[in-house]
């Protein structure tokens, strides 16, 4: 089945200690998403692809970055993280177009100890 | 600025109707969408509305009043795997990349 499939499902990391976050899709869509959801928050979009064309949110700190290195695959690296960028980190897919419906991985969870 | 509201939490009887409401305030506006997401799991679609009226989805249904900056979701026949929180997203914009705004989220109690 197509899908958007997010590795690993639970990242611990270390305060200070970089880490990255990896999605890939299968679905062939233009854009791919990263949100940061916070617990009983709404998911906040930290930046987006469309094909190679990278659009970061005003509000996204520095410490977040990201790549794209094909169609497949997206990367989230955090340089610094804090105990406040503990959070599920979703990655989403969509078509370009007017309609575009949002297709989620199933997130990872990240922990900062 | 932009403001999407929702209550925070409900409750309903399994067999029964729910309605969940959400008001938006967003600088522009281009489609109105409606998540459920259970607990530690992704968001998955429910439904889109960008023209006034109701759109029917099996159990589902999705409201949209553009002039009044209004849309409710209405599940109807509750089960007990409905229990989730749904979210509604206002895309904002024209454009290809679908930028979404998401309110908190309304988590939906279903009792037996």
């Amino acid at each position: 089945d197509a899908m958007v499939i997010q590795n690993p499902r639970y990242q611990v990391t270390q305060f200070g200690k970089p880490v990255t976050l990896s999605c890939s899709q299968t679905l062939n869509h233009n854009v791919m998403y990263w949100y940061q959801q916070k617990s009983s928050q709404a998911p906040k979009l930290l930046f987006h692809y469309y094909d190679k064309d990278f659009n970061n949110e005003a509000d996204t700190p520095d410490n977040f970055q990201s790549r794209r290195p094909n169609t497949s695959f997206c990367f989230l690296d955090i340089r610094s993280p804090g105990l406040g960028d503990a959070a599920m980190y979703l990655c989403a897919t969509s078509t370009g177009g007017s309609f575009g419906e949002q297709y989620f991985g199933p997130g990872t969870r990240l922990t900062v100890t | 600025g932009q403001n999407i509201d929702q209550p925070t939490e409900m409750t309903a009887t399994e067999g029964a109707i729910v309605q969940i409401n959400c008001t938006y305030q967003t600088s522009g506006f281009n489609g109105l969408f409606w998540y459920q997401q259970h607990a530690g799991e992704a968001p998955t679609f429910l439904s889109y509305n960008v023209l006034d009226g109701l759109e029917e989805k099996g159990r589902f249904s999705s409201f949209l009043s553009r002039s009044k900056g209004y849309s409710y979701l209405l599940l109807k026949e509750l089960q007990m795997k409905d229990s989730a929180s749904y979210l509604c997203a206002v895309r904002k914009g024209g454009g290809a990349t679908n930028k979404l705004i998401f309110g908190t989220g309304t988590l939906l109690a279903v009792q037996p």
